[in-house]
């Protein structure tokens, strides 16, 4: 029983480098969502899905592209990282409202 | 637009003592409310939950209480123990047709024994 899974664990970047977050469900659920969480601001929305081939931005989706090739995965590409980008990276899962996590991504860009 | 706010952190107890950590929100609607933690280097676990007006959610001895009337869901535990420590978010769902949880900023729990 996997939930949300999620990778990489860890990464560093070097200012420019790009990567993929990658992101996947097995609970059937339509919604999913990429959150960056920061020291003293919480976790903030950067971009979301609500089915296959569907995405929206959040509240902090500049720098950031995603991906929903399916309803089991939902990527997070960073084309060009920046060090304001240096986060937590979580993924959730949304069923009839409860949401799920993946263990999350710490990404250092240096 | 909708928003949560929680009370300011970090908070530090002593284990049995008693832990309130205030959660208001403003939102459209009937929105649900939820409590998610957060334990060190883990993701976020949902606590608890509260769908409509004066329904109670609890778990794990912890308890919030969907208050309309002051548009609050302030966390309560009567004893709280060391391994309570961890960050608490309070968080609202607009609707269930697939919006997106907006949190709280988070409130940091420290329990010494």
């Amino acid at each position: 029983n996997a939930g949300v899974t999620q990778t990489p664990k860890f990464q560093v970047l070097k200012t420019g480098q790009s990567m993929t977050l990658q992101c996947a469900q097995d609970m059937n659920h339509e919604y999913m969502s990429w959150y960056r969480q920061d020291p003293g601001m919480g976790l903030r929305l950067i971009h979301y899905s609500v089915g296959a081939g569907i995405t929206d931005q959040g509240e902090v989706p500049n720098g950031y592209n995603v991906s929903r090739l399916n309803k089991r995965e939902f990527s997070l590409r960073l084309e060009s990282a920046a060090p304001s980008q240096t986060s937590v990276y979580f993924c959730a899962s949304q069923g009839s409202g409860e949401a799920f996590f993946g263990q999350g991504t710490r990404l250092t860009v240096v | 637009g909708d928003s949560v706010t929680q009370m300011e952190g970090p908070v530090t107890l002593s284990e049995e003592a008693f832990l309130t950590i205030n959660c208001t929100y403003t939102a459209t609607g009937y929105p649900s409310l939820f409590w998610y933690v957060q334990y060190p280097g883990e993701g976020l676990q949902l606590l608890l939950k509260a769908t409509k007006a004066d329904d109670k959610g609890s778990n794990k001895g912890f308890e919030a209480t969907y208050r309309k009337e002051t548009t609050s869901f302030h966390l309560e535990k009567g004893s709280v123990q060391v391994s309570d420590s961890a960050v608490y978010f309070c968080a609202l769902i607009r609707d269930q047709a697939g919006t997106a949880l907006i949190f709280g900023k988070g409130t940091t729990l420290s329990v010494s024994s």
